[in-house]
Formats: C-alpha cells, sequence, structure tokens
C-alpha cells in the first residue's frame, strides 16, 4: 500500500541551529500539507501545496519557516533559527484535492534543546 | 486556530465495551472526518462524512451528522485493545479547502 515517507523520524537539535525535513507524498497525489501537532493537541496546518504552488500558508511563522515542493513532488519544509517552542510532531500529508480525506506520514519529532 | 471541540478529552472503558466520543463545531461544514493516531505516529483516516449525510458505518465504526447541533459523535462498538489511540474529528470548512482538527480525545481500552 502507498505510504506517506518522512524523513527524518527524529531530530534533536540545538536552539539556534537549523534543521530541514523531508516528505514524499503518495504517487499522484497533487495536495501536499505540513503540519505541526503540539503534545496533547491536535495538527495545526502550515502550508498547504498545490503541485509546485502555495495556496494557504497563512499560519507559517514566516520570519524563520520556509517550505517548498519545486516539482510539485517531494517537499522540504525548514526552520532557521529553531526556538525551544517549536519543539512538536512534525506531519506531513497528501491528497487528491483538498477536501479529500488525509495520507498522513509517520511525522518528525523534533527537540529544541 | 481550532474548529471543534472533541468530548471526552480522555476515556477509558473495559475490552468489549462500546466507546462514544463527542466533537462539536462553529461553522457551516463540506465534511467531518474522523481520524486516529497510535502514540507517537502519524494518523490514520477513518471515515468521512459529508454535510448532507446524518449516518455512515465501516465495521464496528458508527458515525453520526447533527448539522442543526453542529455536532458528530463516533462509536466504537466491540471495542478491542487495539482501539487504544487518540482520535481526533477534523472538519472541512464550506467553501474552502482547509481541513482544521479538534484538540482529540485519548481513548484506552482496558483488557
Amino acid at each position: 500500500e502507498a505510504e506517506v515517507a518522512q524523513s527524518p523520524r527524529y531530530k534533536i537539535t540545538e536552539k539556534s541551529q537549523a534543521v530541514a525535513f523531508w516528505c514524499d507524498p503518495i504517487s499522484g497525489h497533487a495536495t501536499l500539507y505540513w503540519y505541526r501537532q503540539i503534545l496533547g493537541q491536535g495538527p495545526e496546518l502550515l502550508v498547504q501545496f498545490q503541485d509546485e504552488s502555495v495556496v494557504d500558508d497563512s499560519q507559517l511563522p514566516k520570519d524563520r519557516f520556509s517550505a517548498e515542493r519545486l516539482k510539485g513532488v517531494d517537499s522540504t519544509l525548514k526552520i532557521q533559527p529553531a526556538e525551544l517552542g517549536d519543539s512538536a510532531m512534525y506531519l506531513c500529508a497528501s491528497s487528491f484535492s483538498g477536501g479529500e480525506p488525509r495520507f498522513f506520514g509517520p511525522g518528525t519529532r523534533l527537540t529544541v534543546l | 486556530s481550532q474548529q471543534g471541540e472533541e468530548d471526552p478529552q480522555a476515556l477509558s472503558i473495559q475490552e468489549g465495551e462500546n466507546a462514544t466520543m463527542n466533537c462539536s463545531y462553529k461553522t457551516s461544514i463540506n465534511n467531518l472526518q474522523w481520524y486516529r493516531q497510535n502514540s507517537g505516529r502519524g494518523l490514520v483516516h477513518l471515515i468521512l462524512i459529508r454535510s448532507n449525510e446524518r449516518e455512515k458505518h465501516s465495521g464496528r465504526l458508527r458515525v453520526t451528522l447533527d448539522t442543526s447541533k453542529k455536532s458528530s459523535s463516533l462509536l466504537i462498538t466491540a471495542s478491542r485493545a487495539a482501539d487504544t489511540a487518540s482520535y481526533f474529528c477534523a472538519t472541512v470548512l464550506q467553501g474552502a479547502q482547509k481541513l482544521v482538527f479538534g484538540q482529540g480525545t485519548r481513548l484506552t481500552i482496558n483488557p
């Protein structure tokens, strides 16, 4: 069964360092999402791509976060510099279209020390 | 910001019993989706119910939707230890493609 791939699964970094997360969606899924999930809460959307274009990045802290999906397939989310409050699970998901069910990857658990 | 609120926040029952979780939301929706998340893992889609549907079944899952009360419920019948997880409702707002998650219900099934 096709799955969304994410790497790394775990990342520990120090405050002010740069980190990057990678996501490979299910083949054929044009819509890709990055979510942040703080422990004990539901996921919150950071950025949504339709092919290579950003369609929603209203909740992305653009002073330190950036996301790209250059060829409309895989995607990278970067944080620079990382802050203590960025410690969370970062989830990537994909879907055929915006209103349909998301298929989530296993996530990257980020710990900022 | 989160649109849905799940109730209860945590639920602990014995294996074999039924588990019911509720979700309330604030604005008109296109559809409502339920997801399961095992500890430290990604979310798994369980079921989608559209705004013009009132009830949907999938195996041991039964979802209801009351748009007049802006609420939904998820019933898991004959619970198993493997059902232990967090369950989230998520809504697709009318006129938008954004999926907004609630805070989740932590379900524990005791053997």
